[in-house]
């Protein structure tokens, strides 16, 4: 079954600087993938998502995520980050079930003045 | 935009209760999806429907039911509830375009108490 992992559970980070979320997956073929933001209280909002074509793509809020084969990850990046980014952020890929995604366990960030 | 809405954003219940937590999407999708996200675990399928009145179990299908009588409207159903099916809860519909590539667009939740 295709999965994906989050290594780590919580981020913290000086607002301004850059920003990297790693996500692992796990699957032989080109894996479907997607990086959605809950922030406190809210429902998930998808930020972006690799289907095939270009390994670097954009997303909503300045963010951008690149797909690497060779390390199996694809890694979620900001250059600056802002206070309002302060959310927990999932990694998915196309689930096992047809239509349905699985999700990483998830990382929290904390962004400090 | 796509919007999908659940019927309450905080649930207390009592244990054995049967419970009904409602969702709804206006965007005419295909097929739509309870999650449970308890911390330290992620998100958790429990069913989907891929059509009107028809379901599939996903990975947590024990002690919960579903409905989905209109396109638009699934329910997720807790027959009996327990103590340790306290947790958040979301709803999340697609518009059906593939396995694996089709984008989810998630409710606001419900985070449910089981007294």
């Amino acid at each position: 079954a295709q999965s994906v992992t989050q290594p780590d559970i919580h981020i913290t980070v000086s607002e301004g600087a850059s920003l990297e979320l790693r996500c692992n997956y796990s699957y032989g073929a080109t894996p479907y993938l997607f990086w959605y933001v809950q922030s406190p209280g809210q429902g998930l909002q998808l930020l972006l998502k690799y289907f095939s074509g270009d390994t670097l793509v954009q997303g909503i809020k300045g963010f951008e995520a690149e797909f690497k084969r060779s390390q199996s990850s694809f890694n979620l990046r900001k250059p600056s980050v802002h206070w309002s980014d302060a959310a927990e952020y999932f990694c998915a890929t196309g689930g096992s079930s047809g239509y349905a995604l699985n999700f990483g366990k998830g990382t929290s960030l904390l962004v400090t003045p | 935009d796509v919007k999908v809405t659940q019927s309450s954003r905080y649930l207390v219940k009592r244990t054995g209760e049967k419970v009904f937590l409602e969702c709804v999407q206006d965007m005419d999708h295909e097929n739509m999806f309870w999650y449970r996200q308890d911390p330290g675990l992620g998100l958790r399928l429990i069913y989907f429907s891929y059509d009107v009145k028809m379901k599939e179990k996903g990975d947590i299908p024990e002690g919960y039911s579903v409905s989905r009588e209109k396109k638009e409207r699934f329910s997720l159903i807790l027959e009996s509830a327990s103590t340790n099916q306290t947790s958040m809860y979301l709803c999340a519909s697609s518009l059906g375009t593939g396995p694996g590539t089709d984008t989810q667009y998630f409710g606001p939740g419900t985070r449910l108490t089981v007294l």
